[in-house]
């Protein structure tokens, strides 16, 4: 199986600033890693895939990048409504397997 | 619109069975992959099953051989049938429809499972 180590496990950070997330594959995944958002009590929303193609509707705020074992999310300039968790997700292959999540708190 | 609606969840004791529902609207379910994905409370999120668009399946060893993942076609409805369930199944459980090669999409409310004696 795959394994996905996200860091740091969590995040504080003021509204405007730059937060970036990082997402390690324990081998190969070329670019087949998404991210998730996840708020309390509701389901993930899908934010970026392909590594660094921005889902439909996400604000421009959000970029990934990455190949390989190394990705990044970068959230530019936060906003109130970005405090959150985030996950990656690995879909190269089967088991699919998700990082440990990012918590990113209000400083 | 795409809509995922999870129903079927409750408390039920070790050893027992239960069976999710996902009512799709939107889309076709039968024309697309789509998922399970669990999370156990204040915890991270975990992969349980997928269905292709044919009728093949794949399965996260944890829940291999007591779960089982299908769907109504006429019905537009996803199913997970979960037996022999442990106390390690406690989690809420969304559905999910697949974009590409394992991204999941659209994301249901999710249904909470409890498994306790």
């Amino acid at each position: 199986d795959i394994q996905m180590t996200q860091s740091p496990s969590s995040v504080s950070a003021s509204v405007g600033g730059r937060v970036t997330i990082t997402c390690r594959a324990s081998q190969d995944i070329s670019t087949s890693l998404a991210w998730y958002q996840q708020k309390p009590g509701k389901a993930p929303k899908l934010l970026i895939y392909a590594a660094s193609t921005l889902q439909s509707g996400v604000p421009s705020r959000f970029s990934g990048s990455g190949s390989g074992t190394d990705f990044t999310l970068t959230i530019s300039s936060l906003q109130p409504e970005d405090f959150a968790t985030y996950y990656c997700q690995q879909a190269n292959s089967f088991p699919l397997t998700f990082g440990g999540g990012t918590q990113v708190e209000i400083k | 619109e795409v809509q995922l609606v999870e129903s079927g969840g409750g408390l039920v004791q070790p050893g027992g069975s239960l069976r999710l529902s996902c009512a799709a609207s939107g889309f076709t379910v039968s024309s697309n992959y789509m998922s399970w994905v669990r999370q156990a409370p204040g915890k991270g999120l975990e992969w349980v099953s997928l269905i292709y668009r044919g009728d093949s399946t794949n399965y996260a060893d944890s829940v291999k051989g007591r779960f089982t993942i299908s769907r109504d076609n006429s019905k537009n409805i996803l199913y997970l049938q979960m037996n022999s369930l442990r106390a390690e199944d406690t989690a809420v459980y969304y559905c999910a429809k697949i974009m590409i090669r394992g991204v999941n999409e659209n994301w249901g409310r999710g249904t909470l499972v409890t498994v306790s004696s």
